[in-house]
């Protein structure tokens, strides 16, 4: 039972335009979220988080919402750049798990055309 | 600081064999972790450490596998026997300080594929 899901396997979009990605969760003890990205051949990094007690956290052109009572999450990439092409990471966890247990989803392939 | 560090980048093996990968963690972190990446299943924890005693090794497949981690600088994952299924990329992560969520550092993982 897959808690955290990324249902768009794949997302293109032309560069400046915006990139949105989402994620659903099932586990409404799920209270951090964070978006990793990862490269081809390269380990997953750290992109940006959100706390449940916040709806919106933004870094530069990067930016989560967090809905929490359809439990959903989104990514907003303004504007897309061909170096954004990677794949995007959704992941949760709840405070009362021992430490850093992130449920993560399957990801989503972003390609940023030029 | 030369981050999460892991070997061997590539195993080709036959079912059957003996798997070891290896991690050195980034110096000071005190929890350490393995996932493992396939395409069905997505990201998923095998084990986690912290201050080198494994805490939680609820999501290791079978007993085939294995992790220890003998001292703060370094971990082990071995698959005993190999199975073709067990072909994944397999990722080591650390990371510092208590609480929920508290960002993970990669390593550029070892693509393992058991023939």
């Amino acid at each position: 039972d897959q808690q955290v899901k990324q249902n768009s396997p794949s997302l293109s979009v032309q560069e400046g335009r915006i990139s949105i990605l989402n994620c659903d969760y099932t586990n409404s003890m799920f209270d951090y979220f964070l978006w990793y990205k990862k490269y081809p051949a390269e380990g997953p990094t750290f992109l940006i988080s959100i706390s449940s007690i916040k709806d919106k956290n933004e870094d530069g052109r990067f930016t989560v919402f967090l809905n929490k009572s359809a439990k959903h999450l989104s990514l907003h990439i303004v504007p897309s750049q061909p170096g954004d092409s990677a794949v995007y990471f959704c992941a949760a966890s709840a405070a009362r798990s021992s430490a850093r247990q992130l449920t993560f989803g399957s990801g989503t392939q972003l390609t940023v055309l030029p | 600081d030369a981050g999460v560090i892991q070997s061997p980048r590539h195993e080709v093996t036959e079912m059957g064999q003996e798997v070891t990968l290896r991690c050195k963690p980034i110096s000071g972190h005190d929890y350490l972790f393995w996932y493992r990446q396939t395409m069905m299943r997505g990201l998923e924890l095998l084990i986690y450490f912290n201050n080198n005693v494994p805490i939680d090794d609820s999501g290791m497949p079978e007993d085939r596998f294995s992790a220890k981690m003998p001292n703060a600088s370094f971990s082990t994952l071995k698959i005993q026997p190999s199975e073709p299924r067990d072909s994944a990329v397999y990722f080591c992560a650390s990371s510092f300080g208590q609480g929920a969520g508290e960002k993970l550092f990669f390593g550029s993982g070892t693509q393992l594929s058991v023939l």
